[in-house]
């Protein structure tokens, strides 16, 4: 398979919690994104990188949120300190060069309790 | 402030009948306008795009129909079936740049 890959498809954690996501994008892919959509909304820009650069960063990235991209292959995003407002789909895309083709994974649905 | 809005929010299509899904976008730098489709569970899938320099592009039963003047495109999905049932969402991006801004979606449903 020569999509994206997230893991895990799905994590409930309690609030106050650290939980880390790690995707996995098509490998000739240099850009990698972040992504949150909560129900019934489109997805909403959070980070992205450029090889190993984190580039670009959203206000919705508060500072419990980090983001890695190590070596320019996969990357973990790392929630700290749940709160039940994190409860959403996170969700990683990568594309070769600019924006313009993007391929989405299916995504981590994180539910805060 | 919500640059990409999207009508309607639901739309219900008997099987074979078209559906039309709208968009309209407020900033002028925008050049590129994918068009997302989302089963539950799953991530947003590309269906089609299109960019500002034609009006219209169609690929097998699906048609983006582009109205630069008025900073509005509509996906027009003919035919539709009940296998075509999903949330679509209209996305556009800047010139060059990497940061998709989508509208809030729309919900289809078709019957058989």
């Amino acid at each position: 398979d020569t999509g994206v890959s997230q893991d895990p498809r799905h994590k409930i954690t309690k609030r106050g919690q650290n939980v880390t996501f790690r995707c996995d994008p098509i490998s000739e892919h240099n850009r990698l994104y972040w992504y949150r959509q909560t129900l019934g909304q489109g997805p909403e820009f959070l980070t992205y990188f450029q090889n190993e650069a984190q580039l670009e960063k959203s206000r919705l990235l508060s500072d419990r949120f980090s983001a890695e991209r190590p070596k320019g292959s996969f990357s973990t995003l790392e929630i700290q300190r749940t709160e039940q407002g994190d409860s959403a789909m996170y969700l990683c895309a990568s594309s070769q060069g600019a924006g313009y083709g993007y391929t989405f994974g299916s995504g981590t649905r994180l539910t805060v309790v | 402030q919500q640059q990409v809005k999207q009508s309607p929010q639901s739309l219900i299509v008997q099987k074979g009948g078209i559906s039309i899904i709208n968009c309209a976008y407020e900033n002028t730098a925008f050049d590129y306008f994918p068009w997302y489709q989302q089963f539950p569970g799953k991530g947003p899938a590309l269906l089609i795009a299109i960019r500002p320099d034609v009006s219209e592009k169609k690929e097998g039963r699906f048609t983006i129909s582009f109205n630069k003047s008025a900073k509005q495109f509509s996906l027009h999905i003919m035919d539709s079936q009940p296998g075509d049932s999903a949330t679509y969402f209209c996305a556009a991006l800047r010139n060059a740049g990497n940061m998709l801004t989508f509208g809030g979606g729309t919900r289809l449903m078709v019957k058989p």
